[in-house]
């Protein structure tokens, strides 16, 4: 069966550190993936999606980036985080067919940049 | 892709039926109706999709008018485990696959 780890479960970090948060998906091969935020008491935003080693695709500016290194690998970074950073982090996968599209999350990072 | 309008909160007691709506009046022929639900702090879970037939399973009921403008989620016998944020996305065929979430609908479940 198909699995979704993501880690860390929560993280503190200081204005202007860096992140890296990382989502890696077993059982499963050449996934769609995707990294949402959920703001507090907002629903969630789709901030990259990738369908492929490399394929990154970015929803909306900002001072994050993500990467694919591996075929079920896919890293959230930023070089300095903002305060307007903390949030829910949900990674997600779905199988390369459309449709239908059916996301599977894992259990999300919470980050709070102090 | 069409946009969804559902309510802010609903109340529901235990045992009963929850029935969550969902506008959709701009779908479009190739796009299904997905809902997914949040319970707090968790990651959305799928729940059930349709496209133009009421579908059914081991979680929930889906029924889409013949109009396909609305729809409604049936939670057949709500329980307090239930409570959650439920969401009605509407997507048709593309290249990314991507799902886009609103606010939704918080139900809360009571005794």
């Amino acid at each position: 069966s198909q699995t979704i780890h993501q880690w860390p479960a929560t993280l503190v970090q200081p204005v202007g550190s860096p992140l890296s948060l990382e989502c890696t998906v077993e059982g499963t091969s050449n996934p769609n993936l995707y990294w949402y935020r959920q703001a507090a008491g907002r629903g969630l935003q789709l901030l990259f999606y990738s369908v492929g080693i490399g394929q990154i695709s970015s929803e909306v500016p900002q001072n994050l980036s993500a990467s694919r290194p591996q075929d079920r690998q896919f890293i959230l970074s930023s070089k300095k985080l903002l305060l307007s950073d903390s949030g829910f982090y949900l990674c997600a996968w779905s199988v390369q067919r459309d449709p239908p599209v059916l996301l599977h999350f894992g259990n999300g990072t919470r980050l709070t940049v102090t | 892709d069409a946009k969804t309008t559902q309510p802010t909160s609903m109340d529901c007691a235990e045992g009963r039926a929850a029935n969550l709506p969902c506008n959709h009046s701009t779908i479009s022929g190739n796009e299904y109706v997905y809902w997914y639900r949040q319970i707090h702090s968790q990651g959305p879970q799928y729940i059930i999709h349709g496209l133009k037939n009421n579908e059914t399973n081991e979680m929930a009921s889906l029924i889409i008018t013949e109009d396909r403008k609305s729809s409604t989620l049936i939670l057949p016998h709500a329980t307090l485990r239930d409570t959650a944020v439920y969401y009605c996305i509407v997507r048709g065929t593309g290249t990314a696959s991507k799902l886009t979430f609103g606010t939704g609908t918080r139900l809360q479940v009571t005794l």
